[in-house]
């Protein structure tokens, strides 16, 4: 049973590029979300999809984008880079319609901005 | 705006020690209280409590939830080098429909480290 998959592990940008990550949920799950976790702090959601849509959005500006393919992976967007936005982006994925259901995450992907 | 706060921030034990986390919340609409283990990069799910005063169990780990006061504590007796690592716990509200729509509010870690 394939978990929570993400690419790449690690990325290095500069500071105003753009970048997208990448996320495969758990096999049997539809839903994605996403979080950014800084050093030293506890993951922040970003957004979560649902049925290729944004259902629930945290507080990130625009430059933070995603999508939701028909095969429920997931896409996080990130545009104009700043040297804030260096962190580890998390995604977890879960089952919708089973409120019972805990979210499994991805091993993440460390995001260096310079 | 939802929070959830954790403590300590750091523990330092020597193996055998018993250890307690807290985790205190201020959710709209709570539904549950989630714990996680952070070693490297992906946390792993420990427990989800919902019901208070139902303690929930995992060999030498125990959970705890209280409604009433709006905290969690999280325990672990005989504790082991393999257990350092960054405790996490998540609060999730509920959502119309019952549905899980994510939007977990975590707390800062406690990171435990467990000397031999």
């Amino acid at each position: 049973d394939a978990g929570v998959t993400q690419s790449p592990t690690h990325l290095i940008k500069t500071r105003g590029q753009q970048v997208t990550l990448r996320c495969s949920p758990k096999s049997g799950h539809d839903t994605v979300s996403w979080y950014q976790q800084a050093l030293g702090q506890g993951p922040q959601f970003i957004f979560q999809y649902y049925e290729e849509e944004e259902r629930q959005r945290g507080n990130f500006p625009d430059r933070f984008s995603g999508h939701q393919f028909p095969n429920y992976s997931s896409e996080l967007n990130v545009n104009a880079l700043l040297l804030g936005d260096s962190a580890l982006y998390l995604c977890a994925s879960s089952l919708l319609r089973d409120a019972g259901n805990e979210q499994y995450f991805g091993p993440g992907t460390r995001l260096t901005v310079t | 705006e939802d929070k959830v706060v954790q403590s300590p921030l750091s523990l330092v034990v020597h193996e055998g020690d018993t250890v307690t986390l807290n985790c205190s919340y201020e959710v709209t609409n709570f539904r549950s209280l989630l714990w996680y283990k952070q070693e490297k990069k992906a946390p792993t799910f420990l427990f989800m409590l919902t019901s208070s005063g139902i303690e929930k169990k995992s060999g030498r780990l125990s959970s705890i939830l209280d409604k009433k006061e709006l905290f969690s504590i999280l325990n672990i007796t005989a504790t082991q080098t393999g257990d350092s690592a960054v405790y996490l716990c998540a609060a999730r509200p509920r959502n119309a429909g019952g549905t899980s729509y994510g939007k977990l509010t975590f707390g800062q870690g406690t990171i435990l480290t467990v000397h031999p």
